[in-house]
């Protein structure tokens, strides 16, 4: 089954400290991106970060930054100095290949609060 | 460069009626991908069109259907509405339909009720 699995459903971060949010994925590819996206509550999905499987250095953008361990497939993405702007529904997101096409396959998403 | 637009915002529908959404992609870019997201859960994806062509779909009856058009702009239509199609409806574009490198660039979105 091609999956996507975000473990945490809520997490909650002082404003101005660090937060990490897990995510892990199923795959037999070697070659392959995957991505963080962010959904405020005025619904439009915005990409916060990507990363290359085959580059071991982890993406960075600004204030977010990945871990990603190839071997665990594990792909987590902490924000550093929360803000309050940062609250939302964050997702995973997997391009797996299906029928002639890249499909992103999510995860179930973390709801993310800022506390001030 | 202008981003990913839908419309419309809100649509209200009833059981049995059929239903077109509309997105306009970014300029240049040959790929839009539907995806489906019920409350609390992820995009679910409906089907991808490449150049006016259906290039894959994911597990959704042929009541949901789409069509892509030369001036970047797509619509996706459904028809025989039930209930458990109430949820929000959202578009993405990307340069390419062929790597898994492409990034997708979502518009906001229309959420569609069905009574």
């Amino acid at each position: 089954a091609q999956t996507v699995t975000q473990s945490q459903p809520e997490m909650s971060v002082q404003e101005a400290e660090t937060v990490t949010l897990s995510c892990t994925y199923d795959t037999s590819e070697s070659d392959y991106y995957l991505f963080w996206y962010k959904q405020p509550p005025s619904r439009q999905m915005i990409l916060v970060i990507r990363q290359e499987a085959y580059k071991q250095q982890n993406a960075t953008e600004n204030r977010f930054s990945v871990n990603f361990q190839k071997a665990a497939k594990s792909f987590s993405l902490k924000i550093s100095d929360s803000q309050l702007g940062d609250a939302a529904m964050y997702f995973c997101a997997y391009p797996y290949s299906g029928a002639g096409s890249y499909q992103l396959t999510f995860g179930k998403g973390t709801k993310l609060s800022v506390i001030p | 460069e202008t981003g990913v637009t839908q419309s419309p915002t809100h649509l209200i529908k009833t059981r049995g009626q059929q239903v077109t959404l509309r997105c306009s992609s970014q300029s240049g870019h040959n790929t839009v991908s539907w995806y489906q997201q019920a409350l609390g859960q992820g995009p679910q994806f409906i089907f991808q069109y490449y150049r006016e062509e259906e290039n894959g779909r994911g597990n959704f009856p042929p009541r949901f259907s789409g069509l892509q058009f030369p001036n970047y702009s797509s619509e996706l239509n459904v028809n025989a509405l039930e209930l458990d199609d109430s949820a929000l409806y959202l578009c993405a574009s990307s340069l390419a339909a062929g790597p898994s490198t492409d990034t997708q660039y979502f518009g906001p979105g229309t959420r569609l009720t069905v009574l």
